[in-house]
């Protein structure tokens, strides 16, 4: 069956530095990937879609990679901010061709210690 | 602009219970998803609503349906309501058909089932 991994254990981080999480998928041809914020009790927010044929995407401080062969994504967040804490989701889609639901892994939990 | 809008914000309910959720699309988007969230976990996809058709369904059982009305909004309804069923349940809506469009998610109703 289908399987999306993130990393199970918070992260802490230090301000200033770089946050790196995994996405790491089996038994799964995504079309693209997608990468969301989730604050607590609020709905996950869009960051950043990469698409199957994407190696790497940038936004401001975000930027996501994609390795179709490895069957993993790292999001990495730049000069992290305190405000950057948040729960980070990973989805993929697109393997039934056109508009479908997106499979969601649990989430990284990601703290920024000032 | 108004966002994703979603009512209610919280419903408590008991055991064998109905429930409807309603939800109100971002201006412009005709497609709508719905997702269930547990504690400590990622967004499961039940199913996905376009031009008043559910086009695709997640892995839920018959007890779960919806519907969408022709202003794009859409319902969810849940039959004899189990423990289990607790969760956060959050619309998304994409535009054009969706496709690999980003999803845009309200902010969920929070389902409480005693």
């Amino acid at each position: 069956s289908q399987k999306i991994e993130q990393n199970s254990e918070a992260l802490n981080i230090q301000e200033g530095k770089t946050a790196t999480l995994t996405c790491n998928y089996t038994n799964y041809s995504p079309a693209y990937l997608q990468w969301y914020r989730q604050d607590p009790g609020r709905g996950p927010v869009f960051l950043l879609l990469i698409r199957e044929n994407e190696k790497e995407k940038r936004k401001e401080r975000l930027k996501v990679t994609f390795d179709t062969t490895l069957k993993q994504s790292l999001f990495h967040i730049t000069a992290s901010q305190p405000a950057d804490s948040a729960t980070y989701l990973c989805a993929l889609g697109g393997s039934g061709g056109g508009a479908d639901g997106l499979t969601f892994g649990k989430g990284t939990h990601l703290i920024i210690q000032p | 602009d108004a966002g994703v809008t979603q009512s209610p914000t919280h419903l408590i309910k008991t055991r064998g219970q109905q429930v409807t959720l309603r939800c109100s699309p971002k201006s412009g988007h005709d497609t709508v998803s719905w997702y269930q969230q547990a504690l400590g976990q990622g967004p499961q996809f039940i199913f996905q609503y376009y031009e008043e058709e559910e086009r695709q369904r997640g892995n839920f059982p018959d007890r779960f349906s919806g519907h969408q009305f022709p202003n794009y909004s859409s319902e969810l309804n849940v039959n004899a309501l189990l423990l289990g069923d607790s969760a956060l349940y959050l619309c998304a809506s994409s535009p054009l058909g969706g496709g690999t469009d980003t999803q845009y998610f309200g902010p969920g109703t929070r389902l409480t089932v005693l």
